[in-house]
């Protein structure tokens, strides 16, 4: 059974830092693994997907990396804005037979001090 | 529409009182999942759709819990004899592949049992 763990729970910045937001998954038969930014109250918003045979996607100032083998991904964010500020959720998706669902962990909470 | 989209967003009934939750995928996506979130929580996996096929429905906690997705598109889940456990935010989510797609989730119906 897929267990998705992300660390730290929560983590403060002053704006401007570049910061690192780490996942790990225990089982690594994974077709793909997806980050989401979920705003209070909110749906979750698609950051960015790897696919397994990728190492990394960026998209602006989002960097995320895969290290299938180890079971871990790390979403980097360079010059930290007050806007980040949110939860951060890891979601490795699963082999063919299971369809790509997605398993998430608990979620990094993102606060941006201006 | 542009994307997927959820109603009622808020729906608050009392416990033994049976419940609708609809999901509206994004047009030509023939995958669709639901998940469920409880405060604090990240999303936990309920039920996905391939076609009109539930194809893999694990994730329903007991037999109170059903989904239907009869023309492949519009999605029902539906909740009998709710319980105050069941208070959480119920969360939709379209694929256009269903393997190693991207997932897209929407704003989630809030369901609180009194």
């Amino acid at each position: 059974k897929q267990e998705v763990t992300q660390i730290p729970a929560a983590l403060s910045v002053p704006e401007g830092e570049n910061l690192v937001l780490n996942c790990s998954f225990t089982d690594s038969a994974i077709y793909n693994l997806q980050w989401f930014r979920q705003d209070p109250g909110k749906g979750l918003t698609s950051l960015l997907l790897i696919q397994s045979s990728q190492r990394e996607q960026t998209s602006g100032r989002l960097n995320a990396s895969l290290d299938k083998s180890s079971g871990r991904s790390t979403l980097y964010i360079a010059a930290s804005q007050p806007g980040d500020s949110a939860t951060y959720l890891c979601a490795p998706g699963g082999e063919y037979n299971q369809g790509g669902k997605l398993i998430f962990g608990q979620g990094t909470e993102l606060s941006v001090k201006p | 529409g542009a994307g997927v989209s959820q109603t009622p967003s808020n729906k608050v009934t009392e416990k033994g009182k049976y419940v609708e939750l609809r999901c509206d995928p994004i047009s030509g996506h023939t995958a669709l999942y639901w998940y469920r979130q409880s405060l604090g929580q990240g999303p936990e996996f309920l039920i996905y759709f391939q076609g009109t096929g539930a194809a893999d429905d694990s994730g329903l906690p007991n037999d109170r819990f059903f989904a239907v997705r009869p023309e492949g598109s519009v999605s029902t889940l539906k909740i009998q004899r709710t319980e105050r456990g069941d208070s959480a935010v119920y969360l939709c989510a379209s694929s256009l592949s269903g393997v190693t797609g991207e997932l897209f989730f929407g704003e989630g119906s809030r369901l609180t049992v009194l």
